[in-house]
């Protein structure tokens, strides 16, 4: 089975501070991708990337970058934590770029900014 | 400008009824559509595709159903069960988008006892 993993189901973090979020994919996929997910809005991408140090945009990328140095490895940063940045981080990965695969979700990440 | 729709916020359903979550889509170039289940505080999980070249596919209790000259696809749950109660979100993505799927914002099901 896949596994995806994302570092903390719960963080609280204040107005300003430069935030990381983990996940990591155990099973050599090519892409992954960063949602987030808010009541009446679905999950809206926000980077995605299929191979190593590369990344694209999403549909809501404004306030945050990623991080890609290794395969299993995708890293989301908040640059500068706002308040309508809290939200249900969710991290996927799915097998390759041109093929019609499902993603696979972690847990997600509840991240509260104060 | 949303390009898959889940018309229903939620729907409530009865135990050993049938379930029917519905879902429409406006761009033509999709080619590979999917249901995902929502358990709150989880990750969603994967339930079952359909390539356009189908207009069925059945994995146990699950059918997903594909019209694409209406550019609807649907999923059927016989018969429901309590546990299937979730946020189902439907997603679509065409060849070539680099694995990128397009959500639809979900359905709340409630399966009553």
């Amino acid at each position: 089975d896949v596994k995806v993993t994302q570092s903390s189901r719960y963080l609280v973090k204040r107005t300003g501070e430069k935030v990381f979020l983990e996940c990591v994919q155990d099973m050599d996929h090519e892409n992954m991708f960063w949602y987030r997910q808010d009541p009446g809005l679905g999950l809206r991408l926000i980077y995605f990337s299929y191979d190593v140090k590369m990344k694209e945009k999403g549909d809501i990328p404004e306030g945050y970058s990623v991080s890609r140095e290794k395969k299993e490895r995708f890293s989301l940063i908040l640059e500068s934590a706002s308040t309508n940045q809290t939200s249900m981080y969710l991290c996927a990965s799915s097998l390759e770029a041109l093929g019609n695969q499902p993603q696979h979700f972690g847990d997600g990440t509840r991240l509260s900014i104060l | 400008d949303q390009q898959v729709k889940q018309n229903s916020p939620s729907l409530s359903v009865q135990e050993g009824r049938i379930s029917i979550l519905n879902c429409d889509y406006t761009n033509s170039m999709f080619d590979y559509f999917l249901w995902y289940k929502k358990y709150p505080a989880e990750g969603p999980t994967f339930l079952i595709s359909i390539s356009s070249i189908k207009d069925k596919n059945e994995d146990g209790r699950f059918t997903v159903f594909l019209n694409k000259s209406a550019k609807h696809l649907s999923l059927h749950i016989v018969p429901s069960q309590p546990g299937d109660s979730a946020v189902y979100f439907c997603a679509a993505s065409r060849r070539g988008s680099q694995g990128n799927l397009i959500f639809g914002k979900g359905t709340k099901l409630s399966v009553k006892p």
